[in-house]
């Protein structure tokens, strides 16, 4: 069975320190593994996209790690901002058929406290 | 001011009432999707639309009704016959369907059925 599970499921930090957060997966076959940001009441928002042959990929205090053997991925967060509190979302792109079917995570929700 | 638009945000119903969920894109993407997201768990596709005049059921579509008559708009009916429709409604949209095109959020719409 295809799925994505994500850790921990919430997460408190103080602002300015960094965090990293867990992503697992048992998807086949893989395409790609992005992580999304959303913030309460709104919509997702990609912040990187990986395919199998990236092992990393940064966007701005944002790191994403993949490690496609042992299917796991991470989101380090660097010199948190209040801004950050956010729920992380990871998401595994399955290749089925004409439609590549996106598996979602359960998200990681994040609380930056100043 | 390109991007993708739901409305209403909030909307109240009562049971055993249709309601018409509205998504708008000005993107110029061939395809759509509605997903649900309940608490603690991740984003479930409704239907998909690759193209005009055509959809397809994703892993949750009963009780839901879909259609795609202009490129741009991608209404979801939230029939009676859905058990559970209180939830948040998110729509997306990308160029294609393809594993390698990012999928884009929009606002979503907060449906509560009493």
């Amino acid at each position: 069975k295809n799925q994505v599970e994500q850790s921990p499921q919430s997460l408190i930090i103080l602002e300015g320190k960094n965090c990293t957060l867990q992503c697992n997966y048992t998807v086949s076959p893989f395409s790609n593994l992005r992580w999304y940001k959303q913030d309460t009441g709104r919509g997702p928002v990609s912040l990187t996209i990986m395919t199998f042959s990236e092992n990393t990929k940064s966007n701005g205090r944002y790191t994403a790690t993949l490690d496609a053997d042992t299917k796991q991925s991470s989101l380090h967060i660097t010199a948190s901002q209040l801004s950050d509190s956010a729920s992380y979302i990871c998401v595994v792109t399955v290749l089925s058929g004409g439609y590549n079917k996106l598996i979602f995570g359960a998200g990681t929700r994040l609380a930056v406290h100043p | 001011d390109g991007g993708i638009t739901q409305s209403p945000k909030y909307l109240f119903r009562k049971e055993g009432q249709n309601v018409t969920l509205s998504c708008e894109q000005n993107l110029n993407h061939d395809a759509m999707y509605w997903y649900r997201q309940d608490p603690g768990q991740g984003l479930r596709l409704i239907y998909y639309s690759q193209i005009v005049n055509d959809f397809q059921k994703g892993d949750i579509a009963e009780g839901y009704s879909v259609s795609r008559e202009k490129k741009e708009s991608f209404p979801l009916t939230v029939t009676s016959a859905q058990k559970n429709p209180t939830a948040f409604y998110l729509c997306a949209s990308s160029p294609r369907t393809g594993s390698s095109y990012e999928q884009y959020f929009g606002p979503g719409t907060r449906l509560t059925v009493t």
